[in-house]
């Protein structure tokens, strides 16, 4: 099936700055986005969503831009704090089958380090 | 409180042995899944149910098998069929596909 990736693996911000962390999926046909934020040994929580009809959500401190064109996702986090520091997934929900059998598909990750 | 579970966090099996993971989620969900995850990797899917008594194989299902006889119970076996078994395990559901899905905090499957 058709993957998603990560532009970058690591990331380093300084406390206060804001993040970027990039996402690029290969399947149009893709219509749901999650951002997962999974911290050492634990489970991915979620953090934000959104849908193919849309190319901007935002959240608490965290903003999701969509880009179809380039089939490109990215997670915006303000301010950034110690507490950020996590491994962050995106994820896209598509029928790969083509019998409306929908995956939801991670990518590799990136780990944002933030220093204090 | 509402959630869902995994047991149990660690698990240790002797090569050649089946080793069944426990996932239990009471919130209602229709869809479950069931993902690896090895070190500094993303997540694979290995299964996932839109509904009870039904499921497909995701994207490395060989050595793995599912049932879904309830709605709140998503149980994997690892079989010994799986060549490299040690990994961390994730079950997650949402309300239906496309929708928000919910992770159990994993297990640790360690092959001695």
């Amino acid at each position: 099936g058709e993957s998603v990736g990560l532009h970058l693996p690591t990331l380093s911000v300084q406390e206060g700055d804001n993040s970027i962390i990039n996402c690029a999926y290969s399947n149009s046909a893709s219509d749901y986005f999650i951002w997962y934020k999974q911290e050492s040994g634990k489970g991915p929580q979620f953090i934000i969503d959104i849908r193919s009809n849309m190319d901007k959500r935002q959240g608490q401190r965290v903003t999701v831009l969509l880009n179809k064109t380039v089939k490109h996702l990215s997670l915006q986090i303000a301010a950034t704090q110690p507490g950020d520091s996590a491994v962050y997934f995106c994820a896209e929900n598509a029928d790969y089958s083509g019998a409306g059998s929908y995956q939801l598909t991670f990518g590799k990750g990136t780990k944002l380090s933030v220093i204090p | 409180d509402g959630g869902i579970t995994q047991s149990p966090k660690y698990l240790f099996r002797k090569e050649g042995q089946n080793v069944t993971l426990s996932c239990e989620q009471n919130l209602n969900h229709d869809a479950m899944y069931w993902y690896r995850q090895d070190p500094g990797q993303g997540l694979r899917l290995i299964y996932y149910s839109q509904i009870v008594n039904d499921f497909q194989k995701g994207d490395i299902a060989e050595g793995y098998s599912v049932s879904r006889e309830k709605k709140e119970s998503f149980p994997l076996t690892v079989t010994s069929a799986q060549k490299n078994p040690t990994a961390f395990y994730l079950c997650a559901s949402s309300y239906r596909v496309s929708t928000e899905a919910f992770f159990g905090q994993g297990t640790r499957l360690t092959v001695v």
